[in-house]
């Protein structure tokens, strides 16, 4: 069956350190992965996405993601972490139709 | 270009009261989905659309009925109000399977 876990419900970093969120799927086919950011009452917005090629990706705000098939992993990464990024992280897995599967959801919190 | 419009953004309802959610995109995406958005556990699948006139159920159907009459609108209704709908809505959009969604601003549902 196809699912997607974030292991760490909630992480905290100082700003300007390092941030790495994990993800890991389960998926039969070829997998489609995305990452989304959630700001407090607000939707869902799109990070950056993997569909083929590079297994290293860039995305919006500093982000960036390594697929990694042979640990059928998608973690999400930043160099240097800043207050603005406090706010809830998704990993999602996509397909055909309706197979679009997300994750719990990360919760990060940035000390100043 | 307003992307996926939602409305209304917040509401509250009486056990056993039905109301309709509303969505509307104006990117002309096929795909549409709702989702609804409980702590700890992720966004989950209500019902989807994979184009106008065709629907399939999600992964938490029950009590919700949706239509798709045209591309771009996509209601879901809720039958007979109950607590355990008490929840954030959220209705989605994407081109085809090889895009990420594009998510509304959410509906903000309390059932008493």
């Amino acid at each position: 069956a196809q699912s997607v876990t974030q292991p760490d419900i909630h992480i905290t970093v100082s700003e300007g350190a390092s941030l790495e969120l994990r993800c890991n799927y389960s998926y039969g086919a070829t997998p489609y992965l995305f990452w989304y950011v959630q700001s407090p009452g607000q939707g869902l917005q799109l990070l950056l996405k993997y569909f083929s090629g590079d297994t290293l990706v860039q995305g919006i705000k500093g982000f960036e993601a390594e697929f990694k098939r042979s640990q059928s992993s998608f973690n999400l990464r930043k160099p240097s972490v800043h207050w603005s990024d406090a706010a809830e992280y998704f990993c999602a897995v996509g397909g055909t139709g309706n197979q679009f599967y997300f994750g719990t959801g990360t919760s990060l919190t940035v000390i100043p | 270009n307003a992307g996926v419009t939602q409305t209304p953004k917040f509401q509250v309802l009486k056990t056993g009261q039905s109301m309709t959610l509303q969505c509307a995109q104006d990117m002309n995406h096929e795909y549409m989905s709702w989702y609804r958005q409980d702590p700890g556990m992720g966004l989950r699948l209500i019902h989807y659309s994979v184009g106008a006139g065709i629907t399939d159920q999600g992964e938490v159907p029950n009590g919700y009925n949706v239509s798709r009459s045209t591309t771009e609108d996509f209601p879901l209704r809720l039958l007979s109000a109950a607590p355990s709908q008490t929840s954030v809505y959220f209705c989605a959009s994407r081109l085809t399977d090889l895009y990420g969604y594009t998510f509304g601003s959410g509906t903000r549902l309390t059932v008493v």
